[in-house]
């Protein structure tokens, strides 16, 4: 299995400010098409995952212009340019190259 | 836009089958841009894919390894559905059991809708 490790595990952000987490993957997720088969999913408290992004920078429908993934190969970040406090919630980095795995997720509060 | 209901017992015991069914309004089962994934999610292993069934001309089956030989996934075209069977559970089994659609023209996964999540503990 690909193994995914994202950091920090935790985040406390003011409303306004960016954020920004990390995830490595231990295999390179970039396809021989030139994709990098890497997808992000926030989970609100109560809720079932919601996807936001997917191979690697594509937003999904209804996702929010603050939100951007970037990265190639076995690193990746996502970046959102100005956290609101509907944002909150753990953050999941999932690789698609084989079958599915998670990272741990990273949690995210407002200050 | 596609809707899933999730049901079965939220209790199983130990070495018998834990058994869910998700009904999916909005789309088909047979869709051919379509998989029908469950997934799992517990404090001591995460997030967890387990397997998927879907239509391309004939039905597909792929299943996580760790499971692989406990999982069967079941569409019913009929009900417009599918099913979770995992034999011989244990406790390490106990988790919130989630069924989602994957939208396989975006990525191979690609998870844009889910059921609401159920709950399954395995006790005596």
């Amino acid at each position: 299995d690909i193994v995914m490790t994202q950091s920090p595990l935790s985040l406390t952000v003011t409303p306004g400010e960016p954020a920004s987490i990390s995830c490595r993957s231990s295999q390179s997720l970039l396809n021989s098409n030139g994709f990098n088969y890497l997808d992000w999913y926030l989970q609100k408290p109560g809720q079932s995952p919601q996807v936001l992004i997917y191979l690697g920078s594509y937003r999904a429908s209804g996702v929010p212009d603050r939100f951007s993934g970037s990265g190639s190969g076995t690193d990746f970040t996502l970046k959102i340019s100005r956290v609101e406090a509907e944002d909150v919630g753990v953050y999941y980095c999932m690789q698609v190259l084989q079958s599915p795995t998670f990272g741990q997720g990273t949690k995210l509060e407002i200050k | 836009q596609v809707q899933l209901q999730q049901s079965g017992p939220g209790l199983v015991k130990p070495s018998q089958t834990l058994s869910l069914t998700c009904a999916i309004s909005g789309d088909s089962v047979s869709s051919n841009n379509a998989a029908w994934n469950w997934i799992r999610q517990s404090p001591s292993r995460g997030l967890e894919w387990l397997g998927r069934t879907y239509y391309r001309s004939k039905w597909y089956n792929n299943y996580a390894v760790s499971v692989k030989s406990r999982i069967t996934i079941n569409p019913d075209t009929s009900k417009n559905q599918f099913s979770l069977q995992l034999n011989a559970v244990t406790p390490e089994d106990t988790a919130v059991y989630y069924c989602a659609r994957g939208d396989t023209t975006k990525d191979p996964y690609y998870f844009d809708s889910w059921g609401q999540g159920t709950l399954v503990t395995v006790s005596s």
